[in-house]
């Protein structure tokens, strides 16, 4: 199986700037994705990384570094609306199954 | 409207009584996948289908039961259902289980054992 980590829970303040860890042990690295998961809703995709480096997407950015095993989520000028929980995943040698982390709840406060 | 749906949205049931929570998507998505997410745990991954009668295991199996007989509906079947499979459960789909897709979640079906 996989081994994923993230810290359970962060806040911060309207406006600033926040970054999301996951750490990742893995046998078979085929990538690392980033989902998003309002409160009692659905998880919806934010971004995949499979090279090392950053990709920014607007106020979003993932990074990741496949020989530390780490990837974070970088969320710029936070918004009330930015308020929810972060899920890394990896998935399987052959894009199968899927190893999601336990998930990081983030509070943004005015 | 590209979706996945999920019936029923909640469900209390007894100790062993037969259920099934549907799920359909109108994607024409090849690879489909059932999560439960409980507290500190997590998504954790039920089962999954590749494709039309094409289905294996995840990582915590037991106690339900899948099928795919149309590429567009991949229900749940909990047998005999327990207390400890109280959860919150998401169906997924994704253009095809072979490469780097995103999935895309159903709204999820709270599920409550007594």
């Amino acid at each position: 199986g996989q081994n994923i980590d993230q810290p359970t829970e962060m806040t911060a303040t309207e406006g600033a700037i926040v970054q999301i860890n996951c750490t990742y042990q893995t046998s078979g690295f085929n990538g690392l994705f980033w989902y998003q998961q309002h409160a009692g809703e659905a998880p919806t995709f934010l971004s995949y990384n499979v090279l090392d480096g950053l990709e920014e997407k607007g106020r979003f950015s993932s990074f990741l570094s496949r020989s530390k095993g780490y990837s974070y989520l970088l969320l710029k000028e936070l918004q009330m609306k930015d308020s929810a929980s972060y899920l890394c995943a990896v998935p399987s040698y052959n894009f199968n199954k899927f190893y999601f982390g336990s998930g990081t709840k983030l509070n943004v406060k005015p | 409207e590209a979706q996945v749906t999920q019936n029923p949205r909640y469900l209390i049931t007894v100790t062993g009584k037969k259920l099934t929570v549907t799920c359909s998507q109108n994607m024409n998505h090849e690879y489909m996948s059932w999560y439960r997410q409980d507290p500190g745990l997590g998504l954790r991954q039920i089962y999954y289908s590749m494709n039309v009668e094409v289905t294996d295991k995840g990582d915590v199996p037991e106690g339900y039961k899948v099928s795919r007989k149309e590429k567009r509906n991949f229900p749940l079947i909990l047998e005999s259902p327990s207390p400890n499979q109280t959860s919150l459960y998401f169906c997924a789909s994704s253009l095809s289980g072979t490469g780097a897709y995103e999935q895309y979640f159903g709204p999820g079906t709270r599920l409550t054992v007594t």
